[in-house]
Parts: structure tokens; C-alpha cells; sequence
């Protein structure tokens, strides 16, 4: 499987306070993406790195990527009970000359009380 | 907007059915994916298509098929519906880099 990892599974916080959460991949890549998922819904988009940026900001949100260790970091600053929800990592991978496909991490639980 | 959508959000069907799943897609994306996606697994890649009648197996492929004979539209087809095969199932499309998923599938195989 080329399925990466985030870390941690889960993460409980009070609102005001900052989220890490980090992703590790396998396989050398052209960039690497951070998706958010709602309780039972389908996964949104929030920030792409190309695999020659080191980090990059939108918003609340900084992400950082190394690509000699193969890991990335997505920071959430000032959180908000809204940014209750499960973070994904996404990477490209081929499977084909023809077939290139998204491949997403286990995800990061987050939670935001007020 | 892009807007991807899955004909049902949930579905119960019996061990042994025959289960299809319908996602369609109003962007012209050449690309779409059906995902599942289990507790404390994440998403797993079962089949995507880069074109109308082009299909390429993900990393979980066994006992589930696909059909793409227009570019709208993607078919996760479950041969004989197992109770390991109860799942959220997530469909996708790509624009450049990003994808756009739909709400999602709950199957539940009883």
C-alpha cells in the first residue's frame, strides 16, 4: 500500500489554541495536499504544496513540507469549534504511465471545544 | 462549482446482492475515483478511470468492479455484496491536482 500516515490519530483542543497535525508518506512526490472532512461528508480541499516549496500559508493555515524526511505538517492557528473535523494528507501516485491517483492518509481526528 | 454526486447517501443491501453504486460528475473531469473509507483506516483507493471505458485498479480492488462508458458518469459495481464490503464510499474527480468529492455513500450489507 502506499497509504501514508497522519499523526496524531486524534487531537483534542481548546479553542484559541493552535493544531498540528503531521503526515508521513512512502513515495517521492510532485505535491502534497490537506483535505477536510465534516462528520459523514465528503472531503474538501483546503491547501496544496509543490514538492519544491518548503511552506506555505492560506488563511489560519500553514503548512510545511520536507521532502527528505517524506513528511509534511499542517498547522491550524487560533482554532475554532467550526475546524471540528478529520484532516487528511493526500499525495499523487501512478500507478500507470496513463493512471495518476490521489492517495490519502488515515486522517487526524480534531477536536475544538469552547 | 463543481458538483459530484452519489445516487444514494444510504443504501442497506443483502449478502450476495448485486450493488451498484452511481456517482455523476457536471465538470467534463476526465478523471474520477471511488474511495472507501473505514474507521481508523482512512481512504482506500478501489478503482479509478482516466477516460470513458479506461479503468485502472487502486489497492483494493477485489470484489468490486467499475464501468465508465460516459464521461459523466462512474459505476462502483459490487459483484456479490459481502458484509466485509459495509463502508462509506466516497467518489471523486480530479481537476489538476485538486479533487471534488461527493457526500458520500453509507453501505450497509446485512
Amino acid at each position: 500500500s502506499q497509504q501514508g500516515e497522519e499523526d496524531p490519530q486524534a487531537l483534542s483542543i481548546q479553542e484559541g489554541e493552535n493544531a498540528t497535525m503531521n503526515c508521513s508518506y512512502k513515495t517521492s512526490i510532485n505535491n502534497l495536499q490537506w483535505y477536510r472532512q465534516n462528520s459523514g461528508r465528503g472531503l474538501v480541499h483546503l491547501i496544496l504544496i509543490r514538492s519544491n516549496e518548503r511552506e506555505k500559508h492560506s488563511g489560519r493555515l500553514r503548512v510545511t513540507l520536507d521532502t527528505s524526511k517524506k513528511s509534511s505538517s499542517l498547522l491550524i492557528t487560533a482554532s475554532r469549534a467550526a475546524d471540528t473535523a478529520s484532516y487528511f494528507c493526500a499525495t499523487d501516485a501512478e500507478f500507470s504511465q496513463a493512471g495518476t491517483a490521489l492517495i490519502f492518509g488515515k486522517g487526524t481526528t480534531l477536536s475544538v471545544s469552547s | 462549482d463543481v458538483k459530484v454526486t452519489q445516487s444514494s447517501r444510504y443504501l442497506v443491501k443483502r449478502t450476495g446482492e448485486k450493488v451498484f453504486l452511481e456517482c455523476v460528475q457536471d465538470m467534463d473531469h476526465e478523471n474520477m475515483f471511488w474511495y472507501r473509507q473505514d474507521p481508523g483506516l482512512g481512504l482506500r483507493l478501489i478503482y479509478f478511470s482516466y477516460d470513458v471505458k479506461m479503468k485502472e485498479k487502486g489497492d483494493i480492488p477485489e470484489g468490486y468492479s467499475v464501468s465508465r462508458e460516459k464521461k459523466e458518469r462512474f459505476s462502483l459495481i459490487l459483484e456479490s455484496a459481502s458484509t466485509n464490503q459495509t463502508s462509506m464510499y466516497l467518489c471523486a474527480t480530479l481537476r489538476n491536482t485538486e479533487a471534488f468529492f461527493g457526500q458520500g455513500t453509507r453501505l450497509t450489507v446485512v
